[in-house]
């Protein structure tokens, strides 16, 4: 069965610091992997996706995810954190294709201080 | 801007209540998901509809049922709601094809009493 765990439900970083954000994951087949983000009261809006393509995924606002089959990763990562970026952030694993069902991680909450 | 939108935005029913939640797909889009947000957690996929059938189905009861309509709107209805039913309702359309995404709207939020 997949699964996905994100290390730290909260991080905090400084504005123009490097954001990284952990998820692992557990599939039985090649996954596609997805990044979301969510903003206070709104839904889920697409950073980036793996779709068995290229290993270093680049997404919008900057973000960026490298797949390694090897680890189970696909960490998320902003070189230059923007007080913009502060949002909760979903890791998720789909099953069956990338319209399949969505199993999500529990969340990162990321913190960007001035 | 996704495409999706949902109503209502925020609604309040009393334990044992019914609700309909519902949700307008981007045009075109022939599958619609469901998912359930409680507070501090993420989402979890109840059910998917393709072309009006149920398409699969997560871990959640009957009491959690849905209609897909051939004008791209879908409705979930709970009954007999629970406090646990509380929580942010999300829907997501796509086409049902390869390499597609995903579209989410921003949500309902149910709260029961």
């Amino acid at each position: 069965a997949q699964s996905v765990t994100q290390l730290g439900s909260h991080v905090s970083v400084s504005e123009g610091a490097l954001v990284l954000l952990r998820c692992n994951y557990s599939s039985s087949v090649p996954p596609y992997l997805f990044w979301y983000v969510q903003y206070p009261n709104q839904g889920l809006q697409l950073l980036l996706k793996y779709t068995s393509a290229a290993t270093l995924v680049k997404g919008i606002n900057g973000f960026e995810a490298e797949f390694k089959k090897s680890e189970t990763s696909f960490h998320l990562t902003k070189p230059s954190a923007h007080m913009s970026d502060a949002a909760e952030y979903f890791c998720a694993v789909s099953v069956g294709g990338s319209q399949g069902n969505l199993i999500f991680g529990k969340g990162t909450k990321l913190s960007v201080k001035p | 801007e996704t495409g999706v939108t949902q109503s209502p935005t925020h609604l309040i029913k009393t334990r044992g209540q019914q609700v309909t939640l519902r949700c307008s797909s981007q045009s075109g889009h022939n599958t619609v998901s469901w998912y359930q947000q409680a507070l501090g957690q993420g989402p979890q996929f109840i059910f998917q509809y393709y072309r009006e059938e149920e398409n699969g189905r997560g871990n959640f009861p009957p009491r959690f049922s849905g209609l897909q309509f051939p004008n791209y709107s879908s409705e979930l209805n709970v009954n007999a709601l629970e406090l646990d039913d509380s929580a942010l309702y999300l829907c997501a359309s796509t086409l049902l094809a390869d390499y597609n995404e995903q579209f989410f709207g921003p949500g309902t939020r149910l709260t029961v009493l």
